[in-house]
């Protein structure tokens, strides 16, 4: 069975622009998660998607928001860039949602902001 | 506010020997909680899981370790292996709310 799979894998943006990322789950998972992670902050959750409908948000601004499709495949969009969210971003999928399950990470993208 | 601490940012310990990671976190409401490996330029790869109704959960070489008076977990790893050399993360969930994750501890396993 195929993993999870992020597109892109590397990003480099300028501050003000905006970027899109994406998250394909493990086949038959409806629940994928998002979070960031920054050296010496660990993983910071962001947000999850259960059956195309947002679950659960972290502390982060409306800058960050995400979407989940008919297929279980989720995006995420960071609008206005600045130079602190230059980190690597990962999304996990899990059968069930929240923290019920064991989440499966895909290989992150990691977001470079000039 | 991390409720999810691992206070030891590295550790290294001789091949053939116990590995112990630690984690602590604050929220006596945690019910579910999972470890995992990463490498570098890689995703966290799922370890092991732990609920709260039990106090000890072993897989092969790995162990977890629960103590709920204390809010305390821990990984034990028998006989460590260089190839378990990467950064363990600890994660906890409340009720089937979001996980929180620690900031990781860095496992140098020395041949």
């Amino acid at each position: 069975k195929a993993g999870v799979t992020q597109t892109p894998r590397y990003l480099i943006k300028t501050r003000g622009q905006q970027v899109t990322l994406s998250c394909s789950p493990i086949s038959g998972h409806r629940s994928v998660s998002w979070y960031q992670q920054t050296p010496g902050q660990g993983l910071q959750f962001l947000f999850e998607y259960f059956s195309e409908t947002q679950r659960n948000k972290g502390n982060f601004p409306g800058r960050f928001s995400g979407r989940q499709f008919s297929n279980s495949r989720s995006e995420m969009n960071v609008s206005t860039l600045e130079l602190g969210d230059s980190a690597l971003y990962l999304c996990a999928s899990s059968l069930a949602p929240g923290g019920r399950d064991t989440q499966y990470f895909g290989p992150g993208t990691r977001l470079t902001v000039l | 506010d991390q409720q999810v601490k691992q206070n030891s940012p590295s550790l290294s310990v001789q091949e053939g020997r116990i590995s112990i990671l630690n984690c602590d976190y604050t929220n006596s409401m945690f019910d579910y909680f999972l470890w995992y490996k990463k490498y570098p330029a890689e995703g966290p790869t799922f370890l092991i899981s732990i609920s709260s109704i039990k106090d000890k959960n072993e897989d092969g070489r790995f162990t977890v370790f629960l103590n709920k008076s204390a809010k305390h977990l821990s990984l034990h790893i028998v006989p460590s292996q260089p190839g378990d050399s990467a950064v363990y993360f600890c994660a906890a969930s409340a009720l089937g709310n979001q996980f929180y994750f620690g900031t990781g501890t860095s496992l140098t396993v020395i041949p």
